[in-house]
């Protein structure tokens, strides 16, 4: 089926290590965001990308980096994890940030720093 | 984008209508609102959108009222698989700005 999917599904990690989340749409979608939603809370947005080849912090992109790898692939990475990062993580896209047609939202990755 | 104000938490008996109200008492001429849903668990779902006239999709109705500082979701016959938290968002049409999610209110449809 088409849409968002995003690897891990879960993980652990402990203070300081890093790790890069994955994210791909198969629905030829131009822009691409990272949120983060905490328990009981809202999504906030970490980063977008607009189009292949351009990326923007978003409310929340301090202790993370992305990268637009091609039209399809939004990465996420966290650098050296600590517990405020606890969260579950949910990739998106959009046919353009112009368009005014829903957001498609993967199915999150759950991640606790320990 | 203008702020909303949505009920925290509401409840509907399975196979009649919910409505869930959103007030956007500062919305300006050129913003949409939006409305998505999070089952638990899940990732939010886009449901609809509607600039001044009412809009209907085959997941739901959306009626915004003449002066656009509120408007209402209906779900015309609520299941349990409605049970969710519904976002009552509002952006301006091609905005750079992307979608900011409040608290929502969290529907739960009684058996």
């Amino acid at each position: 089926n088409a849409g968002v999917t995003q690897t891990p599904k879960f993980q652990v990690l402990k203070t300081g290590q890093s790790m890069t989340l994955q994210c791909a749409q198969d629905m030829n979608h131009n822009s691409m965001y990272w949120y983060r939603q905490d328990p009981g809370m809202g999504l906030r947005l970490i980063y977008y990308s607009a189009s292949e080849g351009t990326t923007d912090k978003g409310e929340v992109p301090n202790g993370y980096n992305v990268s637009r790898l091609n039209k399809r692939e939004f990465s996420l990475r966290l650098e050296s994890a600590a517990p405020s990062q606890t969260s579950v993580y949910f990739c998106a896209s959009s046919p353009g940030q112009h368009t005014d047609y829903g957001y498609t939202f993967g199915s999150g990755t759950r991640l606790t720093v320990v | 984008d203008a702020k909303t104000t949505q009920p925290t938490s509401m409840d509907c008996a399975e196979g009649r209508a919910a409505n869930l109200p959103c007030n956007h008492s500062t919305i300006s001429g050129n913003e949409y609102v939006y409305w998505y849903r999070q089952i638990h668990s899940q990732g939010p779902q886009y449901i609809i959108h509607g600039l001044k006239n009412n809009e209907t999709n085959e997941m739901a109705s959306l009626i915004i009222t003449e002066d656009r500082k509120s408007s209402t979701l209906i779900l015309p016959h609520a299941t349990l698989r409605d049970t969710a938290v519904y976002y009552c968002i509002v952006r301006v049409s091609g905005s750079a700005r992307q979608l900011t999610f409040g608290s929502g209110t969290q529907l739960t449809v009684l058996p």
